[in-house]
């Protein structure tokens, strides 16, 4: 079955980008037909859903992280990656990378990994 | 922008009861709706997408309804697994969660 893995950095310093990979297992990001996605989750607060890219690399980005975010995938790999610039405290949550059966519906998940923004 | 309220924000349940959580949109989504639960330390999982299409694998005891604006997730028998909250989503446009309703045990 598809499995998504969330790696990357646990701790970014204030004003730097933060960058995460999903690695998909069990299936073909570049088969087509599914979307995927990052979401994030503020310490105990709702989700926060920050953009998805299709196989062929078009994107659509959440407009209030518009400006900082860029979703990538490298169909080689299996992956695809998200960047966040000029992090802020604000930016500390847990991110998860989603597999979407349309756009945004999310029917499978990664673990999610936990990023810090502190100096 | 389309806000997203849900109600209760939280309730306490007994194994066995009927529960019923309710998600409004600010304005007409149609039925571009999908709710999720999550568990402590653990990712969301989608239980219904399209306000009633019940996701493989879930329980029958959870059931969507709802068009446009109003919308309802209900659990016919709460089981000690469904412990956990709950999260509409819209998927009408630039997609964005409900705040969530917690159900814990009475």
């Amino acid at each position: 079955q598809v499995q998504l893995q969330e790696s990357g950095p646990g701790l970014v310093k204030p004003s730097q980008t933060l960058s995460l990979t999903c690695t998909v297992s069990g299936g073909s990001i570049s088969s087509g037909g599914y979307y995927w996605s990052w979401i994030r989750q503020h310490p105990g607060k709702g989700l926060e859903w920050i953009g998805y890219i299709y196989y062929s690399g078009s994107t659509y980005y959440n407009p209030s992280l518009k400006s900082r975010v860029t979703i990538s995938v490298d169909t080689s790999k299996n992956q695809f990656s998200l960047k966040l610039s000029s992090v802020t405290a604000a930016d500390t949550a847990v991110y998860y990378c989603a597999r979407g059966m349309t756009t945004v519906t999310s029917d499978i998940w990664g673990q999610g990994t936990m990023v810090t923004v502190s100096s | 922008d389309i806000q997203m309220t849900q109600s209760p924000s939280s309730l306490s349940a007994s194994v066995g009861d009927r529960v019923t959580i309710t998600c409004r949109a600010s304005q007409s989504i149609s039925s571009y709706l999908n709710w999720y639960q999550q568990k402590p330390g653990k990712a969301p999982k989608l239980l219904i997408y399209a306000a009633s299409s019940l996701q493989s694998g879930v329980p029958s005891r959870f059931s969507g309804s709802g068009s446009g604006t109003d919308f309802t997730l209900t659990i016919s028998s709460l089981q000690p697994e469904d412990f956990a909250t709950y999260y509409c989503q819209q998927s009408y446009s630039t997609p964005r969660f409900g705040p969530g309703t917690k159900v814990d045990i009475k």
